[in-house]
């Protein structure tokens, strides 16, 4: 079967940095996406991956190693708007998404 | 503004009833999807169109039909709702090549928040 794994609750204080693991097992690969999620609001994206290595995009980096099945969303300098779900989704061999369920990332003053 | 509209924004349905959601973008994307999102659980596919005139089934397509008359519109019909059909649904779209290279970026409508009852 097709699986994604991310920790379901991280906590972080404002202004400091944390990182966000997922690891997927799924029927072949086609790039890696990340999304934020607010409460009650629609996922948007973030960051996508196909190839190895860490793609930075302002205070949000992203890195992704095909060999192992991993990629990581790190996120630096947090700010209380920062607090939300982060989504990783895995573009199969059918290039459709697998979803992991999400990682809700509370960050405290 | 360009982007995707859904409505309803919530519903309270009885068991048994049929009820469409509704949902209409204007990015001219090719692609559309259906999603359900419970609470642990990760977004999951019922239906998908990659472009007007065809549709097909994701992962949890069971009580649950779609359309594509045209480019912008792509309702999600459910025909006698259940309880387990409770749930956010998500409709997005995108860019979506016929060369396989399905990996454009979705976009998000934002939501429709179904209770059965």
């Amino acid at each position: 079967g097709q699986n994604i794994d991310q920790p379901t609750e991280m906590t972080a204080t404002e202004g400091a940095i944390v990182q966000i693991n997922c690891t997927y097992q799924t029927s072949g690969f086609n790039g890696l996406f990340w999304y934020q999620q607010h409460a009650g609001e629609a996922p948007t994206f973030l960051s996508y991956n196909v190839l190895d290595g860490l793609e930075e995009k302002g205070r949000f980096s992203s890195f992704l190693s095909r060999s192992k099945g991993y990629s990581y969303l790190l996120l630096k300098e947090l700010q209380m708007k920062d607090s939300a779900s982060y989504l990783c989704a895995v573009v199969d061999s059918n290039y459709q998404l697998i979803w992991g369920a999400g990682t809700k990332l509370i960050i405290k003053p | 503004i360009a982007g995707i509209t859904q409505a309803p924004t919530s519903q309270i349905l009885a068991a048994g009833r049929r009820m469409t959601l509704r949902c209409t973008q204007d990015m001219r994307h090719n692609a559309m999807y259906w999603y359900r999102q419970d609470l642990g659980l990760g977004l999951r596919l019922i239906h998908y169109s990659n472009t007007a005139g065809t549709t097909g089934k994701g992962e949890v397509p069971d009580g649950y039909s779609v359309s594509r008359a045209n480019t912008d519109d792509f309702p999600l019909t459910l025909a006698s709702a259940v309880p387990s059909q409770t749930s956010v649904y998500f409709c997005a779209s995108s860019d979506w090549s016929s060369g396989g290279a399905g990996t454009d970026t979705q976009y998000f409508g934002p939501g429709t928040r179904l209770t059965v009852l």
